[in-house]
């Protein structure tokens, strides 16, 4: 079993429509965890970064974490065909090492 | 500041070939991580420096692989003797460490082709 699960979709949405991504993990240790789009054949860019438990929200984005479940989600509001990518949550313990543990990415499709 | 960059954007070399990667991470980033996607996946960690120090490596890292960061300021990775398996994009990223935060940026990648 993987230490993070992130459904690979494709998840195609009309434009407008409210998005829901999520990963689940299995290491109660993690704290860091972190949000990325990633367009074809480009490097990562960063969307959401939380810390610990709670929501963050930021424009038309909306993180949750929810550690009682080991489940975090990115609420994509307003969708627009811009936001069609790859969508990566990662995740890192508090201590001991450095090293984040990506999710295999949710393709998204938002559809005109 | 121009946010991460990596040299060069391809690479095609042919099996057996020695190569090198270079990143240039966010100026005043003291950590800098170097990773591996592969087509359908997630970037997989393979090295991380907190300045020029290297602190932690994947078993992914097989004795062909080597990373250096010299001064603690730019960083390569060196890939001796390439095989079809290495290609992959290679992904740099860095980061600046503070109470409760450790957002790493990424460059835009090296795409590796083995043939």
């Amino acid at each position: 079993q993987k230490e993070v699960e992130q459904d690979p979709g494709p998840l195609s949405v009309p434009e407008g429509a409210i998005v829901s991504l999520n990963c689940t993990y299995s290491n109660s240790a993690f704290q860091y965890f972190m949000w990325y789009r990633q367009y074809s054949r480009k490097g990562p860019e960063l969307l959401m970064y939380t810390y610990s438990s709670g929501n963050k929200e930021d424009g038309r984005f909306t993180a949750q974490v929810d550690k009682s479940s080991k489940y975090i989600s990115l609420f994509i509001r307003d969708s627009q065909p811009s936001d069609s990518a790859t969508y990566l949550c990662a995740m890192r313990r508090t201590s001991g090492t450095y090293k984040y543990i990506f999710g295999t990415g949710t393709r998204l499709k938002v559809l005109a | 500041d121009t946010g991460v960059s990596q040299d060069p954007r391809h690479k095609i070399t042919k099996r057996g070939q020695n190569v090198t990667f270079r990143c240039d991470p966010i100026s005043e980033h003291n950590r800098l991580y170097w990773y591996r996607q592969t087509l359908g996946q997630g970037p997989e960690f393979l090295t991380y420096f907190q300045n020029e120090a290297q602190l932690e490596k994947s078993r992914l890292l097989s004795d062909r692989f080597s990373a250096e960061r010299p001064k603690g300021s730019f960083s390569t990775l060196e890939i001796q003797r390439t095989e079809q398996g290495d290609s992959a994009m290679y992904l740099c990223a860095s980061s600046l460490t503070g109470p409760s935060t450790d957002t790493q940026y990424f460059g835009p990648g090296t795409r590796l082709t083995v043939l």
